[in-house]
């Protein structure tokens, strides 16, 4: 079973415009993570949020974290064409043991 | 990510076959770990190991067997391939320790065709 689904399933943008993404999740975490994947290509880690951090920025990204919600966004402003990928949240739960679940993906194209 | 690598990257098999794809990482991480991604489902995990002498099985493991022959390799066998195998596997890693230590590392990938 998946953790994190994210919303939208794909997003369709022009270059310049802001992205946005939303990750739910069901059960308390430890943290979230944010990962990109180029085509076929293997993911490469973005930003990681804490439970106990609400926002947090790297470069064009921002992230916020709900933990009242069980939810997370993904802002990438000014996107650019080298944009397009896909973007998953994977989430670390606090339950012991190993439990950080990926979500499905949303896959933005940017055109240029 | 040129520290994780993945051999093959593309296989194409029978139904029935014994199949292993391997991994090996350069970054002396600790923490290694099989995926596999369908289109639509996202990454589920299959098995992950901690150090060498540890072995999880993960969401998916049925099917699938590893071995951890050095903390550098970690292995992935499917003992009797079947269609429903046929995905795109990945290897990665991670540190147990360290500012980045839930940060995982993704190989690139094997494409998986079970005929």
């Amino acid at each position: 079973s998946q953790q994190g689904e994210e919303d939208p399933q794909a997003l369709s943008i022009q270059e310049g415009e802001n992205a946005t993404m939303n990750c739910s999740y069901k059960t308390s975490i430890n943290n979230l993570q944010w990962y990109r994947q180029n085509s076929g290509r293997g993911l490469v880690h973005l930003i990681l949020i804490r439970s106990n951090e609400r926002e947090k920025h790297s470069g064009r990204l921002r992230v916020t974290l709900d933990t009242s919600k069980k939810s997370s966004s993904l802002l990438i402003t000014a996107s650019r064409a080298a944009d397009t990928a896909s973007y998953f949240c994977a989430t670390e739960g606090n339950t012991g043991g190993f439990k950080t679940i990926f979500g499905a993906g949303t896959r933005l194209f940017v055109k240029a | 990510d040129a520290d994780v690598t993945q051999t093959p990257r593309n296989r194409i098999t029978k139904t029935g076959k014994r199949i292993m794809l391997e991994c090996s990482q350069t970054k002396g991480h600790d923490r290694m770990y099989w995926y596999r991604q369908d289109p639509g489902l996202g990454l589920r995990l299959i098995y992950y190991s901690f150090d060498v002498k540890d072995i999880n099985k993960g969401e998916i493991s049925d099917g699938y067997s590893v071995s951890r022959q050095a903390q550098a390799k970690f292995s992935l066998s499917l003992e009797s391939a079947i269609p429903n195998q046929t995905a795109l596997y990945f290897c990665a890693t991670s540190d147990h320790q360290g500012a980045a230590y839930n940060e995982q590392f993704f190989g690139p990938g094997t494409r998986l065709t079970v005929l």
